[in-house]
């Protein structure tokens, strides 16, 4: 198994400029999330999946959309970039289950930075 | 208002002994707790956790310790090596809108020096 793989690594964007992030997993775990770290900040949860068709908004959605078409996929998508959405992305999957909700597979991480 | 903290940002340890890394929060509703171990340039990976009916929970050289009267857990790393350098996030996680959510503290990073 790949895990949780993440692209790209890097990114450089212009202000304004749209891109999407993409995420998948190959454990067939039914929730995922997407977090980003500032410097001496912990991971902020900016949306959410519990399944398929399935999203919601954390606690920093805004300039961020997701959709989960497939249980594998959860793509993030700026519509316009920002500078202030300069930071290090992560995506994360779980199994359901009640002995292993909680623990989330990080992927490696995308750095984004917008000029 | 942050409701998982860590309030010291880095702790050197000598390898060999006791690294304890401190955390606080402040919401009674969470009922799960976790530790996350991040090297830099990769994501964070699971460590240990905790059920909130339990008071301590041991996974060979790492344990951690809950105090629910006091809102307090600590995580004991017991030798530490230095391998074990990285930050370490702990993280709460609360039912909120039918599912699961973890709320993560800034981290603390450890340095364990050979």
């Amino acid at each position: 198994n790949a895990g949780v793989t993440q692209t790209p690594k890097f990114q450089v964007l212009k202000t304004g400029q749209s891109m999407t992030l993409q995420c998948a997993q190959d454990m067939n775990h039914e929730y995922m999330s997407w977090y980003r770290q500032d410097p001496g900040m912990g991971l902020r949860l900016i949306h959410y999946s519990v399944g398929a068709g399935i999203t919601d908004q954390g606690e920093v959605p805004n300039g961020y959309n997701v959709s989960r078409s497939t249980t594998e996929d959860f793509p993030l998508r700026l519509l316009s970039a920002a500078p202030s959405q300069t930071s290090v992305y992560f995506c994360a999957s779980t199994p359901r289950g009640e002995s292993s909700y909680n623990e989330q597979f990080f992927g490696p991480g995308t750095r984004l930075t917008v000029l | 208002d942050q409701q998982v903290k860590q309030n010291s940002p880095s702790l050197s340890v000598q390898e060999g002994r006791i690294s304890i890394l401190n955390c606080d929060y402040t919401n009674s509703m969470f009922d799960y707790f976790l530790w996350y171990k991040k090297y830099p340039a990769e994501g964070p990976t699971f460590l240990i956790s905790i059920s909130s009916i339990k008071d301590k929970n041991e996974d060979g050289r790492f344990t951690v310790f809950l105090n629910k009267s006091a809102k307090h857990l600590s995580l004991h790393i017991v030798p530490s090596q230095p391998g074990d350098s990285a930050v370490y996030f702990c993280a709460a996680s609360e039912l909120r809108a039918g599912s699961y959510q973890l709320t993560f503290g800034k981290g603390t990073k450890l340095s364990v020096i050979p």
